[in-house]
């Protein structure tokens, strides 16, 4: 049972246009959100969240947005540079008891930024 | 660099042994992850540890097992290998579950012939 869903296998954008990186998942019970970016062979590293209470995150380049009633997020890039090519990961965390916790993570999005 | 060291990087090993994964969290970390990604897959939750106790488990499977040591470091334990355990392997590891962020090791890649 998938819980975490990026539809979206890849994605191509020019640099300089915005790019929007979607994310779906099925339980209510998550509280946190995060994306992570990765790179050829390097483990993922952390990019930006947003609390369940929150609708909106912004650093940078990077806001997030999240649609509780739709259980849905994405992730937007503007403007999107080079350096943004990378495998994208959603990512959601299961609000637990005391120091239990885990990320459920989404299968990815390979973004290409092109000249 | 996270701060996370995880050995070996590349692994090669037949079908029916037994290898061990090793991962050092970030100093100060006290929860250490360990997540699986077969190909074109998502990072699948095998088990967290807290302090050396084991606090959640994803879908590990018996022939797995890890531990925490006193020093904190952590070992992945894969037995009876089938060539469906051919994957890469990551370590992560946080302080605390405030924010949920977990950092990444460069992951151990293991192949199963």
């Amino acid at each position: 049972d998938q819980q975490v869903k990026q539809n979206s296998p890849s994605l191509s954008v020019q640099e300089g246009r915005i790019s929007i990186l979607n994310c779906d998942y099925t339980n209510s019970m998550f509280d946190y959100f995060l994306w992570y970016k990765k790179y050829p062979a390097e483990g993922p590293t952390f990019l930006i969240s947003i609390s369940s209470i929150k609708d909106k995150n912004e650093d940078g380049r990077f806001t997030v947005f999240l649609n509780k009633s739709a259980k849905h997020l994405s992730l937007h890039i503007v403007p999107s540079q080079p350096g943004d090519s990378a495998v994208y990961f959603c990512a959601a965390r299961s609000s637990g008891t005391g120091t239990a916790s885990k990320l459920t993570f989404g299968t990815g999005t390979r973004l290409q930024v092109t000249l | 660099d996270s701060g996370v060291t995880q050995t070996p990087k590349h692994l090669i090993t037949a079908t029916g042994q037994r290898v061990t994964l090793r991962c050092s969290p970030r100093s100060g970390d006290l929860s250490v992850y360990w997540y699986q990604q077969s190909l074109d897959q998502g990072l699948q939750f095998l088990i967290q540890y807290y302090n050396g106790e084991e606090r959640a488990k994803g879908n590990i499977l018996e022939r797995f097992s890890a531990q925490q040591f006193p020093d904190l470091h952590s070992e992945l334990n894969l037995s009876s290998l089938e060539l469906g355990d051919s994957a890469l392997y990551f370590c992560a590891s946080s302080l605390n579950r405030a924010t949920g962020e977990l950092f990444f090791g460069e992951g151990s890649r293991l192949t199963v012939l």
